[in-house]
């Protein structure tokens, strides 16, 4: 069974950058068939998609915040990474990484990060 | 971007009853349409995508239809365990965008 699992700090500093990682267990990072996503959550709001990458490194981002995000993949360790620099506090979030084939289809269960000082 | 209009954004339903939540895209997105199911302090689960298509596992109480601009996602026969958020979003062209949430609760 496929289990995606998110890591990372749960406070970060306004005009500091926001990490996160996502852990996958139960299959292979490396499939052809799929993408990696992050979406993430506004606390009482709805989704906003962050952006895809496939295991080559091929990446689509949001142009809302493509100037600040970078997304990574590293096969090695089976994980897709989530970097959102200059974060302020319409940042704070839950962020959910999950595995896209064709639309998300497997989700993590989600990390609550807070933009506070 | 292509905007997703919900609706009605909240609706309260018997159980039993049929419930029918609506989708409208800004321009047209072929059946690149797909609905979630989120509860409170959980994940989404994807139900649907191509508009029509089942998720695996997911039960047949949940259909999904519709084509260009307009779709519904319906849910038949309205049990406790569906009351949820529901969202629809495109993927006909990125940026990927999800419709502001139609919340069905049980009266």
């Amino acid at each position: 069974q496929l289990q995606l699992q998110e890591s990372g700090p749960g406070l970060v500093k306004p005009s500091e950058t926001l990490s996160l990682t996502c852990t996958v267990s139960g299959g292979s990072i490396s499939s052809s068939n799929h993408y990696w996503g992050w979406v993430r959550q506004p606390p009482g709001k709805g989704l906003e998609w962050i952006g895809n990458i496939y295991y080559s490194g091929t990446t689509y981002y949001n142009p809302s915040l493509k100037s600040r995000v970078t997304i990574s993949v590293d096969t090695s360790k089976n994980q897709f990474s989530l970097r959102l620099d200059y974060v302020t506090a319409a940042d704070t979030a839950v962020y959910y990484c999950a595995r896209v084939l064709v639309v998300p289809d497997y989700w993590g269960q989600g990390t609550l990060v807070i933009v506070s000082s | 971007d292509i905007q997703m209009t919900q609706s009605p954004s909240s609706l309260s339903a018997s159980v039993g009853d049929r419930v029918t939540i609506t989708c409208r895209a800004s321009q047209g997105i072929s059946s690149y349409l797909a609905w979630f199911q989120q509860k409170p302090g959980k994940a989404p689960k994807s139900l649907i995508y191509a508009a029509s298509s089942l998720q695996s596992g997911v039960p047949s109480k949940f259909s999904g239809s519709g084509s260009g601009t307009d779709f519904t996602l319906t849910i038949t026969s309205l049990h406790p365990e569906d009351s949820a958020t529901y969202y629809c979003q495109q993927y006909n062209s990125y940026p990927w965008t999800f419709g502001q949430g139609t919340k069905v609760e049980i009266k």
